[in-house]
């Protein structure tokens, strides 16, 4: 059975610190890597996408892939209050279904 | 570009009923996926269409089934409601199928079976 696998949190980082979320995956088959991110009571919005093994870097947000380790992080740096939520790691493989994990509670204590 | 919707945003129901709800991906988006999330579940997989066509299927029972228009548009059906079906149902569209495909998300049905 595939799976992704997240440590649940709280996560808790002060305000301006980087927040590392960590997440591995079973499916070595596994191509492609999302983050998304969702507010209590929201649905869940896309905010990375990764392909290939390294980072990916989109304003304050870094995604890391190493499919050898099968682990895909998401780093976000100068975090703000307005960051907590819940982060969604996802993964994909061909044309069968984005497979989430549980997710990781993210706070930002300003 | 206007982005998934889905209706109706809230819907309460009585156990044995029957629900329909609806999707319209966003311009161009031809794969309709569907999810089921709750709080100790997380989010499940329930069914993706594309082109019409189911492509996958997640493991739920039968009551639980859906179906493709050739606008794109899809609409998923629960009958006979148990008080677990209570969740928030969310559809994510994506430009095709496969693996470099982004989904995304529309606000979700909330579905309270009382």
């Amino acid at each position: 059975q595939k799976e992704v696998e997240q440590n649940s949190g709280p996560l808790s980082v002060p305000e301006g610190a980087i927040a590392s979320l960590n997440c591995t995956y079973s499916d070595r088959g596994s191509q492609s890597f999302f983050w998304y991110r969702q507010y209590s009571g929201k649905s869940p919005e896309l905010i990375m996408s990764i392909y290939s093994n390294g980072d990916k870097e989109d304003g304050r947000f870094t995604a890391q892939l190493n499919k050898a380790s099968q682990y895909v992080s998401l780093l976000i740096r100068d975090s703000q209050p307005s960051d907590s939520a819940t982060y969604l790691c996802a993964g994909l493989s061909g044309n069968t279904p984005l497979v989430f994990g549980k997710g990781t509670r993210l706070s930002v204590i300003a | 570009k206007a982005g998934v919707t889905q209706t109706p945003r809230y819907l309460i129901k009585t156990r044995g009923q029957q629900v329909t709800l609806s999707c319209s991906p966003i311009s161009g988006h031809r794969s309709v996926s569907w999810y089921q999330q709750t709080p100790g579940q997380g989010l499940q997989f329930l069914f993706e269409y594309f082109s019409e066509t189911q492509r996958n299927k997640g493991n739920f029972p039968g009551r639980f089934s859906g179906r493709q228009f050739s606008n794109s548009r899809s609409e998923m059906n629960v009958s006979t409601l148990e008080l677990g079906d209570s969740a928030l149902y969310l559809c994510a569209s994506s430009l095709s199928s496969g693996s470099i495909n982004e989904q995304f998300f529309g606000p979700g049905t909330r579905l309270t079976v009382l």
